[in-house]
């Protein structure tokens, strides 16, 4: 069965300085994987996805994301972060020939001044 | 205007009372879905419907009813609701086949059932 860990619930970081949210997912051929954000108070919101293609994909907002197959793995990544990033976090895959996307726990970023 | 609206944004009810949560979209797509979202748990679907005749059970729906008045209209009902149905309702939306088209989320319920 598929299944998505993100094994941070809770992350610290400075304004300025660079983020990586990690992400594994279990699932026996290529995935879908996404990443979403959910500000507080609002819905979620796609940041960006990963089809097939180029393993590094951009997203809004200056995220980007990196598949690694051999690791199972599509971190987030943002090179310089902003106040207004303290959000959750949450990690995704899904098969095309499905309806059904498989969440993560989540990841909360809190962002100091 | 929201794409995707719900109502109500907040709800304090009792144990054993029917409740709905309404769920409306411009988008003019097809396929509707009800999530929850629990501390710790992410989201888990609890229907889904690709159209106004075609409606299915999610991964969690023992518990909850649903209705698809209209394309645009999709309404989630705890006929007699439970403290453990307290959680975080959401509603999205999605045009076509597959997982590919992306999922629009609505700003969501927070009920809470004493």
């Amino acid at each position: 069965a598929q299944s998505v860990t993100q094994p941070d619930i809770h992350i610290t970081v400075s304004e300025g300085a660079s983020l990586e949210l990690r992400c594994n997912y279990s699932y026996g051929a290529t995935p879908y994987l996404f990443w979403y954000v959910q500000s507080p108070g609002q819905g979620l919101q796609l940041l960006l996805k990963y089809f097939s293609g180029d393993t590094l994909v951009q997203g809004i907002k200056g995220f980007e994301a990196e598949f690694k197959r051999s690791q199972s793995s599509f971190n987030l990544r943002k090179p310089s972060v902003h106040w207004s990033d303290a959000a959750e976090y949450f990690c995704a895959v899904g098969e095309d020939s499905s309806y059904k996307l498989i969440f993560g726990s989540g990841t909360r970023l809190l962002v100091r001044p | 205007d929201a794409d995707v609206t719900q109502t109500p944004r907040n709800r304090i009810t009792k144990t054993g009372k029917r409740i709905m949560l309404e769920c409306s979209q411009t988008k003019g797509h097809d396929r509707m879905y009800w999530y929850r979202q629990d501390p710790g748990l992410g989201l888990r679907l609890i229907y889904y419907s690709f159209d106004v005749k075609d409606i299915n059970k999610g991964e969690i729906s023992d518990g909850y009813s649903v209705s698809r008045q209209a394309q645009a209209k999709f309404s989630l009902s705890l006929e007699s609701a439970i403290p453990n149905q307290t959680a975080l309702y959401f509603c999205a939306t999605s045009r076509g086949q597959g997982v590919r088209n992306e999922q629009f989320f609505g700003p969501g319920t927070r009920l809470t059932v004493l």
